[in-house]
């Protein structure tokens, strides 16, 4: 079946360190692929998406290639700030009824 | 506004005591679905509703039921709350199937049985 699994936290990085989250997926067809954000005490709302092999997905300084040759959705930003602290989750989507989510991965950022 | 809004918030309530979590969408999405979300278990599906008056059971229905009467609305009922229920809920909406398609989730309904 369907799957995405996600490397797990906490990471810890400090102010302007460069991120890596990792995911990779396993999926019949050909997916939809998302990254999730969860701030504390707020509900998840999209970081950014891709809806085919080698689309990069941006937003606010992230960014994500969809591989299909590697199964693979990797978040990725440059510079990360205290505000980032937040959970990651990726996702993918087939259509139909159901999003498979990653465990997710809670992310600190130190001043 | 586009949004997902939930109530309560927060509840603290007692074994057996019914409640409802409302929750509302103003997008006119016809997908709308329930979460769960514990420590170490992530997001569990709990039931899902493609358009009014169509629900189904998602992975962990059992303890819940929903209804679909309107388009916008789609409430989680607890009929008869115990304690492994607590925890934190989401209520979510998407538009329909659509390739790309992607969720839109409310704040969360913090959930605790005594």
């Amino acid at each position: 079946g369907n799957s995405v699994t996600q490397m797990e936290g906490p990471v810890t990085l400090s102010e302007e360190a460069f991120l890596t989250i990792n995911c990779t997926y396993t999926a019949t067809g050909y997916p939809s692929l998302f990254w999730y954000v969860q701030y504390p005490g707020e509900g998840l709302q999209l970081l950014l998406k891709a809806t085919k092999a080698d689309d990069k997905g941006s937003n606010k300084g992230f960014e994500a290639t969809y591989r299909k040759e590697t199964t693979s959705f990797h978040l990725e930003k440059g510079s990360v700030q205290v505000s980032d602290s937040a959970v990651y989750f990726c996702a993918l989507y087939t259509g139909g009824f159901k999003t498979i989510f990653g465990a997710g991965t809670r992310l600190f950022v130190k001043a | 506004e586009a949004q997902v809004t939930q109530n309560p918030r927060y509840l603290i309530t007692v074994t057996g005591k019914k409640l409802t979590v409302t929750c509302s969408q103003n997008m006119n999405h016809e997908y709308m679905s329930w979460y769960r979300q514990d420590p170490g278990l992530g997001l569990r599906q709990i039931y899902y509703s493609m358009n009014v008056e169509v629900t189904d059971k998602g992975d962990v229905p059992e303890g819940y039921k929903v209804s679909r009467k309107e388009k916008r609305n789609f409430p989680l009922i607890l009929e008869s709350p115990s304690p492994n229920q607590t925890s934190l809920y989401f209520c979510a909406s998407r538009l329909g199937s659509e390739r790309g398609g992607f969720l839109f989730f409310g704040e969360g309904s913090r959930l605790t049985v005594l």
